[in-house]
């Protein structure tokens, strides 16, 4: 079952403005990552944020982390057309044990239009 | 390095056939796993596998077998194909002690 659940499913912006993308998840985690995916390529890695961090940047990515309301948003800031790709949240469930189950919400599909 | 390697890009089954869908990486990583994405549903674990000779199941694991007789491979086999296995598979890595997990660019598979 899906842990991870991202808000909104879609979201279209103009060049220079900037994105935000939320994600809700049900259990408790080790940490959460973001993935970007282009259309028809693999998933690549972004940003990881742990569970005992509140916010971590990386250029342009901001990324926050909420444990008491089990949430966590991206901020692109600046989007370019080549941000144009879905965004996928990633959990890493505190299930006691190492971390081989990562879970995938749905995704955002992010438009960047020029 | 080429990083994670999915052969083959694009494969048509009928239905009943069987297939092995490959997975190699050149990163020396121990973790290995396979994902299926279909539309609306994001990625979903169908096995994963620890180190060579270790195998386990994930979140949709029926309809598919795995084995891990090196590090650097780890084939998934369909071994009846169904339509429901209709799907873009993706095969990711992970180092030791990373968390972040490496992707290949994925087999578009139809089943008829």
């Amino acid at each position: 079952s899906q842990q991870g659940e991202e808000d909104p499913q879609a979201l279209s912006i103009q060049e220079g403005e900037n994105a935000t993308m939320n994600c809700s998840y049900k259990t408790s985690i080790n940490n959460l990552q973001w993935y970007r995916q282009n259309s028809g390529r693999g998933l690549v890695h972004l940003i990881l944020i742990r569970s005992n961090e509140r916010e971590k940047h990386s250029g342009r990515l901001r990324v926050t982390l909420d444990t008491s309301k089990k949430s966590s948003s991206l901020l692109i800031t600046a989007s370019r057309a080549a941000d144009t790709a879905s965004y996928f949240c990633a959990t890493d469930p505190n299930s006691g044990g190492s971390n081989y189950k990562l879970t995938f919400g749905k995704g955002t599909l992010l438009t960047v239009n020029p | 390095n080429a990083g994670v390697t999915q052969t083959p890009k694009f494969q048509v089954l009928k239905t009943g056939q069987s297939m092995t869908l490959q997975c190699a990486q050149d990163m020396n990583h121990e973790y290995m796993s396979w994902y299926r994405q279909d539309p609306g549903m994001g990625l979903r674990l169908i096995h994963y596998s620890v180190g060579a000779g270790i195998t386990d199941q994930g979140e949709v694991p029926n309809g598919y077998n795995v084995s891990r007789s090196t590090t650097e491979d780890f084939p998934l086999r369909l071994l009846s194909a169904a339509p429901s296995q209709t799907s873009v598979y993706f095969c990711a890595s992970r180092g030791d002690y990373g968390e972040k997990l490496f992707f290949g660019s994925g087999t578009q598979l139809s089943v008829l």
